[in-house]
């Protein structure tokens, strides 16, 4: 299986301010059709996960564009320009390059 | 819309079963597949299978082989999972989520194992 691993696990930001999220994957998620099949979620409060960004950089429609996506192989960067208070929740990278589909262990952002 | 709904929330004892619906709207049901996803308490997300509402065939994870049945009924586009023999560990809400993408999901079902 893939192992996904996340950091931080935890992260207090405060307002306007940026933040970075890591997902490193046990095995490079390239496909031979040409993509990366790596994704970012955010799961607030009492509500089930919502799709941020799919195939490492491609923003979901609605998404603001303050969230952005990086990197390649093994190592991804979901990143937040300017934290704002509605964006507290439990972030996850999830790969579907293979199955068993496998997410990371998460990291849970809060405001200070 | 596209739209996933799950069935309301269950508690059951050690060693009893769960069903667990979710009905599909807005699109093609038999198009995508239907991803499953539990969230114990205080933990991250967990695969835990899919299913091609097409053909009925089914991928489980290896950690729930022989315990998770997923079934699906195209005259209601309704996916079904069945967990039996269930632990105190099985605590959880589970969820449902359409690939690709994993958009959308359902709005999880609690289920608690308690005595």
């Amino acid at each position: 299986d893939i192992v996904m691993t996340q950091t931080p696990l935890s992260l207090s930001v405060t307002p306007g301010q940026p933040a970075s999220i890591s997902c490193k994957s046990s095995q490079s998620l390239l496909h031979s059709d040409g993509k990366t099949y790596l994704y970012w979620y955010l799961q607030k409060p009492g509500q089930p996960p919502q799709l941020l960004i799919y195939e490492v950089s491609n923003r979901f429609s609605g998404v603001p564009d303050r969230f952005s996506g990086s990197g390649s192989g093994t190592d991804f960067t979901l990143k937040l320009s300017r934290v704002e208070a509605d964006d507290v929740g439990l972030y996850s990278c999830m790969q579907s390059l293979q199955l068993p589909y496998t997410f990371g262990q998460g990291t849970k952002l809060e405001i200070k | 819309q596209v739209q996933l709904v799950q069935s309301g929330a269950e508690v059951k004892k050690p060693g009893a079963s769960v069903k667990v619906s979710c009905k599909a709207s807005g699109y093609k049901f038999t198009g995508y597949f239907i991803h499953w996803v539990r969230q114990a308490p205080g933990h991250g997300l967990e695969w835990m299978g899919r299913i091609n509402p097409k053909s009925g065939g089914a991928t489980y994870a290896q950690k729930f082989q022989g315990r998770v049945i997923m079934t699906t009924d195209t005259s209601s586009n309704t996916i079904y999972m069945e967990v039996s023999r269930l632990r105190f560990d099985d605590t959880a809400i589970y969820y449902c989520a359409r690939e690709n993408w994993f958009d959308p999901w359902g709005q999880g079902t609690l289920v608690t194992v308690s005595s």
